[in-house]
């Protein structure tokens, strides 16, 4: 079975700071991997999307990620953030059956000034 | 904009009553999802239709059904509706297997 464990349930950092956000998964196959990112009073939108192709995955707003098989795991990271990074960020892995999404608690990222 | 739109963006009902939320998918995307977001709970997974079927179940109760009708858009309806029924309500659409496109939400307040 599938599983998503969001290691930071808040992460704060400076303007200007670089961003991770961890994210290990468990997966009895080779599995997609996504971040979605959710602003305050907003819907959900997707970041980035991993499927075995490069195991570093670019996404929007200068956030990639890096799938690495050995460590079971698919961090977040951005050179610098920015105020309007903050946001909740979750990880989610897809099942291995009926298409549905296995999804982590979220991180939630403030941005200090 | 993600293209899925979801009516109404906001509902305030009291207990024991009965609610239906909407929701269509983008052009094209013949999955639905549903999940809920409350602040206990986190983000839950309730249901997924793939045209027109039940496709899968998630932390869904009996209380709640939901139906994909053919032109692929989707209802949530919700009944004997209690406090700790107050979230937002997602829905996602889909074209390929796993990446999902959000609505904007529903958010629902029982009193």
């Amino acid at each position: 079975a599938q599983s998503v464990t969001q290691l930071d349930s808040h992460v704060s950092v400076s303007e200007g700071t670089p961003v991770l956000l961890r994210c290990n998964y468990s997966s009895s196959y080779s599995p997609s991997l996504f971040w979605y990112v959710q602003h305050p009073n907003k819907g959900l939108q997707l970041l980035l999307k991993y499927t075995s192709a490069a195991t570093l995955v670019k996404g929007i707003n200068g956030f990639e990620a890096e799938f690495k098989k050995s460590e079971t795991s698919f961090h977040l990271t951005k050179p610098s953030a920015h105020m309007s990074d903050a946001a909740e960020y979750f990880c989610v892995v897809s099942s291995d059956s009926n298409y549905q999404l296995i999804w982590g608690a979220g991180t939630k990222l403030i941005i200090k000034p | 904009d993600s293209g899925v739109t979801q009516t109404p963006k906001h509902l305030i009902t009291a207990t024991g009553q009965r609610v239906t939320l909407r929701c269509s998918p983008r052009s094209g995307d013949l999955s639905v999802y549903w999940y809920q977001q409350s602040l206990d709970q986190g983000l839950q997974f309730l249901i997924q239709y793939y045209n027109g079927e039940e496709r899968a179940k998630g932390n869904i109760l009996e209380r709640f059904s939901a139906q994909q009708f053919p032109d692929l858009h989707s209802e949530l309806n919700l009944s004997s509706l209690e406090l700790g029924d107050s979230a937002l309500y997602f829905c996602a659409s889909s074209v390929v297997a796993d990446e999902q496109f959000f609505g904007p939400g529903t958010r629902l307040t029982v009193l």
